[in-house]
């Protein structure tokens, strides 16, 4: 069956470093793959999008990269602060799929101590 | 501009009664999508609907879910009767194109 995993549930990290965060899919063939922000009581924020023919894609301290042969994401926040504290969610959009039916992992929650 | 908005934003009901929902997506935004979000867990896809085409209904979990976007804007998810395991935060989503989707702020649903 299809699954997504983010494989932390929580992560903590000391303000200044580089936060990591991992999406595993598997069954999946995707066309593209996205990374939310989620903070508390709010709806989540689309923060970046990569393409299944792309590897890396930068947007100010955030980085996100796609292997579609380990059919895996990593997100990177460097320079991390303490407003970076949220819940991070990686969402698939499967090939073939003509509009924005997203499947969701389960979210990493991060916490960036001062 | 106005984001996507949704009301009530927190709903308490009694097992057994119906409710509705209610999503206002972005100006101009021409698909719509329903999600269900239980504690500590990732969104789960109900319904979208993309301009006059049918909806895809694929992820509703039940028949006592139903959705309805009147005029190509406005969408109402009604859930009857109501169950416990029903409780979630019901988040609405709408897009212009297929790569980024707005979220609303959600509706809390409590079923005593």
């Amino acid at each position: 069956s299809q699954k997504i995993e983010q494989n932390s549930e929580a992560l903590n990290i000391q303000e200044g470093k580089t936060a990591t965060l991992t999406c595993n899919y598997t069954n999946y063939s995707p066309a593209y793959l996205q990374w939310y922000r989620q903070d508390p009581g709010r709806g989540p924020v689309f923060l970046l999008l990569i393409r299944e023919n792309e590897k890396e894609k930068r947007k100010e301290r955030l980085k996100v990269t796609f292997d579609t042969t380990l059919k895996q994401s990593l997100f990177h926040i460097t320079a991390s602060q303490p407003a970076d504290s949220a819940t991070y969610l990686c969402a698939l959009l499967a090939g073939g799929t003509s509009y924005g039916k997203l499947t969701f992992g389960q979210g990493t929650i991060l916490t960036v101590h001062p | 501009g106005a984001g996507v908005s949704q009301s009530p934003s927190n709903k308490v009901t009694e097992k057994g009664k119906d409710v509705e929902l209610r999503c206002d997506p972005i100006s101009g935004h021409t698909a719509l999508y329903w999600y269900r979000q239980s504690l500590g867990q990732g969104l789960e896809f109900l319904i979208y609907f993309q301009g006059n085409s049918a909806p895809d209904k694929s992820g509703l979990p039940s028949d006592r879910f139903s959705a309805e976007r009147t005029g190509g804007s406005v969408s109402t998810l009604t859930i009857q009767r109501t169950q416990q395991e029903d409780s979630a935060v019901y988040l609405c989503a709408s897009s212009r194109t297929f790569d980024t989707q707005y979220f609303g702020p959600g509706t809390r649903l409590t079923v005593l």
